[in-house]
Parts: C-alpha cells; structure tokens; sequence
C-alpha cells in the first residue's frame, strides 16, 4: 500500500523558517517524481515544486523560487522542502503527492495519483 | 505560465443529475490535463489523467474529455458521494497549475 506521511509543520514568525519531511513507503520511491502541492485556508490547490527520480532536476512556482527548496533522498525513501523566509501568504497545508506519468507518444507528463495526509504551516507572529 | 480558468465555480445538482464542469487552458496543453476530486477536510483524489483515462478505482460514471483548449468533466447520474469540490490541474509546463476548482452542491 502506497502511503506518504508528512511531517515538519507548525507555527513559525515571519523570516522564519521550517524543513518538512515526507516518508515514503509501499512504491519504488527512487522511480517517482515527488512534488509539494499546498492549500491555503479555504482556498484552492497550488503546486509548489517538484524533483526528478534521481533529484538531478527541480522546478518550482515562483513565488517560492529562492526562498524553498525541493530535495530527495532516495536511500530513506524520504521528500524534503526547506522553507526559508517564510510569509504570512506561505500558511496552508502542505502536501506530499507521488507523480505518475502519462505518456503520448515520446512524451510524458506527470500526475498526483497519491497524496499525503498534508502539513500544516502557519506563519504568524 | 499557463493559466486554468474553470467553470462554473460553483454549482447545486441532485442526485441522478448529469453534471459537466470545464476546464479552459490559456494555450494548448496537448491532452496533459488531469481532473481531482477534494471531499470537504480530505486530501485530494485523482479522478482521470490525460484528458480521458480514467484512473483505476474510480466509477465509471466520470469521464473527461477535450475539443482543443477546453476540457470537460462529466458526471453520470450524480451520487451523493460526488457533492465535492472538483480540480483541473495541467502538466504540460511548469508551473504546474490548478484551475479556481468547482464545488457541487446538493440542490
């Protein structure tokens, strides 16, 4: 059974910053693509970033570009986002998604077939 | 970046109701367009990847499909498990993005 369990939220003070965690059980953890999605308070859906399998390539929205950082460690089957200067707009719940491919022809793109129980990150003072 | 505009942003249904919610693309997105369903307080679920295909466990009442830019979801004969809030999401390009989402309601 596919389970991804999140870790690493809680209130933090504007500037500051936290590391979330994501355990990764029940797949081959080292052949996924893993993303970050969030949600804030009664909003919609937002991805924030993704790795590729081996964690040699990263993408992010962004808003988060030079203040999050997406990393892997495929030895622990563990997903990692390092949040620094954090912000009042960066509340929400923060979800782990394992990325499955479609492929059309030679091309492929990714879905979020299995998500995590999420993350809560409040950044108040 | 590209955006998702959805449509209707809201809607009241009832049970046994055909319902269709759409999906427009700000540029051509080829068929990388996935549709999720969130029940209030739960963690997303994928409903169909690709436009069309329908991901495995999931009711066949559900189907997508596109003509161009638009992408549609159609829900056969609407249950009561099916009141939610409905998601576009394409793959296309980073950033990966999610149209405003959809919420069914009970009529």
């Amino acid at each position: 059974e596919v389970q991804l369990v999140e870790s690493g939220g809680g209130l933090v003070q504007p500037g500051g910053s936290l590391r979330l965690s994501c355990a990764a059980s029940g797949f081959t953890f080292s052949s996924h693509w893993m993303n970050w999605v969030r949600q804030a308070p009664g909003k919609g859906l937002e991805w924030v970033a993704n790795i590729k399998t081996d964690g040699s390539q990263t993408y992010s929205v962004d808003s988060v570009k030079g203040r999050f950082t997406i990393s892997r460690d495929n030895a622990k089957n563990s997903l990692y986002l390092q949040m620094n200067s954090l912000r009042a707009e960066d509340t929400a719940v923060y979800y782990c998604a394992r990325g499955g491919r479609y492929c059309s022809g030679d091309t492929c793109r990714l879905y979020f077939d299995y998500w995590g129980q999420g993350t809560l990150v409040t950044v108040s003072s | 970046d590209i955006q998702m505009t959805q449509s209707p942003s809201s809607l009241s249904a009832s049970v046994g109701d055909t319902v269709t919610i759409t999906c427009r693309a700000s540029q051509s997105i080829s068929s990388y367009l996935n549709w999720y369903q969130q029940k209030p307080g739960k963690v997303p679920n994928l409903l169909i990847y690709g436009a069309s295909n329908l991901q495995s466990g999931v009711p066949s009442r559900f189907s997508g499909s596109e003509s161009g830019t638009d992408f549609t979801l159609t829900i056969s004969s609407l249950q009561p498990e099916d009141f939610a809030t409905y998601y576009c999401q394409q793959s296309y390009s980073a950033p990966l993005t999610f149209g405003g989402g959809t919420k069914v309601e009970i009529k």
